[in-house]
């Protein structure tokens, strides 16, 4: 079966820093998606991985280890804005633009 | 641009109703999915068209549930009769192929509440 986990809930404190994690089985494996949404909003999107490693996006960076099945998304400098929910999706075959979705981590940023 | 776009933003009917939701997706954009997202469950994807074609329907819940792209800007997801389990946010999103990620665009949602 498919199965992605990633936390229920986080808190935080502004100005800090804080790592969301996701970890996936699937079938099969053609990248990774970090979406985030705020409440009554849509998702929008905010990395991706595909090859192992750390891509860095401003404040927001993303980590891939393929081989244990897991990622992160590390944020900096936190805002009070950045109160959301982080959404973990793995796209299992190349050719199929399916994604299997985890249930989203609950990020709180307190001052 | 536009993003992706659909209505109505709010729907509240009762059981036993049809309900039709719509989505008009980002010009362009050849990869058109529904979910539907709920506390319990999260995001769950319904269908997915490409180039106006079902590709994917397993995740349509069962018979009360429909959905057609009769052209490149338009799609309905329809539930007839709906019932209270159907209530829930709905979204449309659209990619394209040959972009940098093939990243999902998302619309705003229809909130579905069915008493």
């Amino acid at each position: 079966g498919q199965n992605i986990d990633q936390p229920t809930e986080m808190t935080a404190t502004e100005g800090a820093i804080v790592q969301i994690n996701c970890t996936y089985q699937t079938s099969g494996f053609n990248g990774l998606f970090w979406y985030q949404q705020h409440a009554g909003e849509a998702p929008t999107f905010l990395s991706y991985n595909v090859l192992d490693g750390l891509e860095e996006k401003g404040r927001f960076s993303s980590f891939l280890s393929r081989s244990k099945g897991y990622s992160y998304l590390l944020l900096k400098e936190l805002q009070m804005k950045d109160s959301a929910s982080y959404l973990c999706a793995v796209r299992v075959a190349g050719n199929n633009r399916k994604l299997i979705w985890g249930l989203g981590t609950s990020l709180a940023v307190n001052p | 641009d536009a993003g992706v776009i659909q209505s109505p933003r709010h729907e509240v009917t009762e059981m036993g109703q049809e309900v039709t939701l719509r989505c008009k997706p980002i010009s362009g954009h050849d990869y058109l999915f529904w979910y539907r997202q709920t506390m319990m469950r999260g995001l769950e994807l319904l269908i997915y068209f490409n180039n106006n074609v079902p590709i994917d329907d397993s995740g349509m819940p069962e018979d009360r549930f429909s959905a057609k792209m009769p052209n490149a800007s338009f799609s309905t997801l329809k539930i007839q009769p709906s019932e209270p389990r159907d209530s829930a946010v709905y979204f449309c999103a659209s990619s394209l192929v040959g972009a940098d990620y093939n990243e999902q665009f998302f619309g705003p949602g229809t909130r579905l509440t069915v008493l």
